[in-house]
């Protein structure tokens, strides 16, 4: 049982590149997200999916896709890096009723430089 | 005023000391509420859930104020291994969590 797996773990991008970080949950969690870390502003929420086919936006998606093709599967995109995009980005999931705690993948360290 | 604030610490405590933090929130309506433990340049994990009643698990125990819209977790017999940055979430409804930025504990040999 894996939980949530994140690629890459690092990542350094020039300025305009795109890429897509990839997640995989196995737990069969309807729910996933990316989230941001950056310092002293705490975790903020990219996007998020209650399923499969369907995805919504948080608190800063600008700059960001996803799509959610599978239970599974949960990849972001950067569409035009840019380097306000430096930051730590993690997947999470969780199971169905919102009293149970996430799940996080480990990160992915990007520079965009 | 931040939705959900923690003093960010450093809080240096000796091993065996007892440690307690405190987590406000502004939103009245908020519907459940976490406590995630955070190791540096590693992922959170969920450390417990605060529930109204109020909650132990060994060490830990986590209470929850909504009078005074406040949550906190106290740390007894504190180890070398609770060193670490302690997350508090609060969950708004309809999937919104929303992550405090968290307080830095470091316990001292």
């Amino acid at each position: 049982n894996a939980g949530v797996t994140q690629t890459p773990k690092f990542q350094v991008l020039k300025t305009g590149q795109s890429m897509t970080l990839q997640c995989a949950q196995d737990m069969n969690h309807e729910y996933m997200s990316w989230y941001r870390q950056d310092p002293g502003m705490g975790l903020r929420l990219i996007h998020y999916s209650v399923g499969a086919g369907i995805t919504d936006q948080g608190e800063v998606p600008n700059g960001y896709n996803v799509s959610r093709s599978t239970t599974e599967d949960f990849p972001l995109r950067l569409l035009s890096a840019a380097p306000s995009q430096t930051s730590v980005y993690f997947c999470a999931s969780m199971p169905p009723g919102q009293s149970y705690g996430y799940t996080f993948g480990s990160g992915t360290r990007l520079t965009v430089v | 005023r931040k939705e959900v604030e923690q003093d960010p610490g450093p809080f240096n405590v000796p091993e065996g000391a007892t440690v307690a933090f405190n987590c406000t929130y502004s939103n009245s309506a908020s519907q459940s509420f976490f406590w995630y433990r955070q190791d540096c340049r590693k992922e959170p994990k969920l450390l417990m859930s605060v529930y109204s009643s109020g909650n132990e698990d060994g060490r830990f125990t986590a209470q929850l104020n909504r009078a005074s819209q406040y949550i906190s977790l106290l740390i007894r017999d504190s180890k070398l291994s609770d060193s670490a940055t302690y997350l508090c979430v609060v969950n708004l409804g309809t999937y919104k969590y929303i992550f405090g930025t968290g307080t830095r504990l470091k316990v001292l040999a």
